[in-house]
């Protein structure tokens, strides 16, 4: 099975901080994404890579950035932490992206609380 | 713009009874769908996805179907049981973009004992 790591399930940061959610995946998938999910907004793309060193923004990608250094890890960067980006972060791969054969498979998430 | 809605937005059954789950979406250009259950505080598991092409899958005690013409799915859940409590996400992947895989605000399914 596809298996999706994210580093951390709990977080606590200071306003401020620049705080590094990592995600770690080992099937080879060229995609990988990284949504954020808060109650009432649902599930909300923040980045997406679909191959190593490329990144496309997705629909709230401000405040954020990414890495992708190797194929299998995607890195989410809050630059500098604020209190409206406490939320639950899912990280996410796919073999295409569309899908491709066996969809999209998540991480555990991060929960991230922001002080 | 694609929008996915799921109706009911919760919903609670008595163990044992057979339940759908409903997913519409506005644009049926649409190149998969796939349901996803979502435990409290945890990630999302795939449950089940269905190409555009298909129109169906099974997987155990459950059943989801496709109707891309109309823009809906269900997923079917049979003989229910308290484990299979959870949040369920419905969601499709669309457009010409990469990474455009656009979720509903989820059914959250209560059975209980």
């Amino acid at each position: 099975d596809v298996k999706v790591t994210q580093s951390s399930r709990y977080l606590v940061k200071r306003t401020g901080e620049k705080v590094f959610l990592e995600c770690v995946q080992d099937m080879d998938h060229e995609n990988m994404f990284w949504y954020r999910q808060d109650p009432g907004l649902g599930l909300r793309l923040i980045y997406f890579s679909y191959d190593v060193k490329m990144k496309e923004k997705g629909d709230i990608p401000e405040g954020y950035s990414v890495s992708r250094e190797k194929k299998e890890r995607f890195s989410l960067i809050l630059e500098s932490a604020s209190t409206n980006q406490t939320s639950m972060y899912l990280c996410a791969s796919s073999s295409h992206g569309t899908g491709g054969r066996y969809g999209y498979t998540f991480g555990s998430g991060t929960r991230l609380t922001v002080v | 713009k694609q929008e996915v809605t799921q109706i009911p937005a919760a919903l609670s059954v008595p163990e044992g009874e057979n339940l759908v789950l409903n997913c519409s979406f506005t644009d049926s250009a649409i190149y998969n769908l796939q349901w996803f259950r979502q435990d409290p505080g945890k990630g999302l598991t795939s449950l089940l996805l269905i190409q555009s092409s298909q129109r169906e899958q099974t997987s155990g005690r459950l059943n989801a179907s496709l109707d891309k013409s109309s823009g809906r799915s269900t997923l079917y859940i049979a003989a229910s049981q308290p484990g299979d409590s959870a949040t369920y996400l419905c969601a499709v992947s669309s457009g010409g973009s990469q990474g455009n895989l656009i979720f509903g605000k989820g059914t959250k399914l209560s059975v209980k004992p």
